[in-house]
């Protein structure tokens, strides 16, 4: 069975780093596409970047290119989404989604991470 | 990077009804479109991929159509558990995009 575990929710303060992870398991993790998306309290789903773990190829919406870094380690089959400074504008629940070999569309999303920042 | 504009935004059907939610490319994609719906404080379950096929285990009384720019997302005889936030998002490109969303409410 596919599986996308993400970690658990995150209350940080502005200005701190945080990384959140993303472990697949059911499949192999090396040969599919995995994306993030962002989505904000009430708000739609936006789309953030994607690494290809067998490389670390990786593709940033120009939306967040600079803000965000997405990194792997495949020896663990785990995907992470890194900030270095966190704003209270990055409070919003995050998804990471596999891309279906066959056709691109997302095909498995973890169950999302909830990250509030707050002073 | 690719425009998806999803209408409407929000709309009132009753359990039986069908009903219709459009999504325009800003340009051609294809049929690369999925459809994913979304229910509060879950994550976005596919629907449907390639414009029009089902993914395995949806209902067949969700159906989706369309090429280039213009593409549909029918529910036929609406049920209970269809109530939620539907979205579009093309894979033609990256950077993939997603539109504003469709919430379906009950009348």
């Amino acid at each position: 069975e596919v599986q996308l575990v993400q970690s658990g929710a995150e209350v940080k303060k502005p200005g701190e780093s945080l990384k959140i992870s993303c472990r697949g398991s059911g499949y192999r993790f090396n040969n599919y596409w995995i994306g993030w998306v962002r989505q904000m309290p009430g708000k739609g789903l936006e789309w953030m970047g994607i690494i290809y773990p067998d490389d670390s190829d990786t593709k940033y919406s120009p939306s967040f290119q600079g803000q965000v870094t997405i990194s792997v380690d495949r020896s663990i089959n785990t995907a992470y989404l890194q900030w270095s400074s966190l704003k209270a504008s990055d409070t919003a629940t995050y998804y990471c989604a596999r891309e279906s070999l066959t056709s691109a569309e997302s095909d498995y999303w973890g169950q999302g991470t909830l990250v509030t920042v707050s002073s | 990077d690719i425009q998806m504009t999803q209408s409407p935004s929000s709309l009132s059907a009753s359990v039986g009804d069908r009903v219709t939610i459009t999504c325009r490319a800003s340009q051609g994609i294809s049929s690369w479109l999925a459809w994913y719906q979304q229910k509060p404080g879950k994550a976005p379950k596919p629907l449907i991929y390639a414009a029009s096929s089902l993914r395995s285990g949806v209902p067949s009384r969700f159906s989706g159509s369309g090429s280039g720019t213009d593409f549909t997302l029918t529910i036929n005889s609406l049920q209970p558990e269809d109530f939620a936030t539907y979205y579009c998002q093309q894979y033609d490109s990256y950077p993939r995009t997603f539109g504003g969303g469709t919430k379906v409410e009950i009348k």
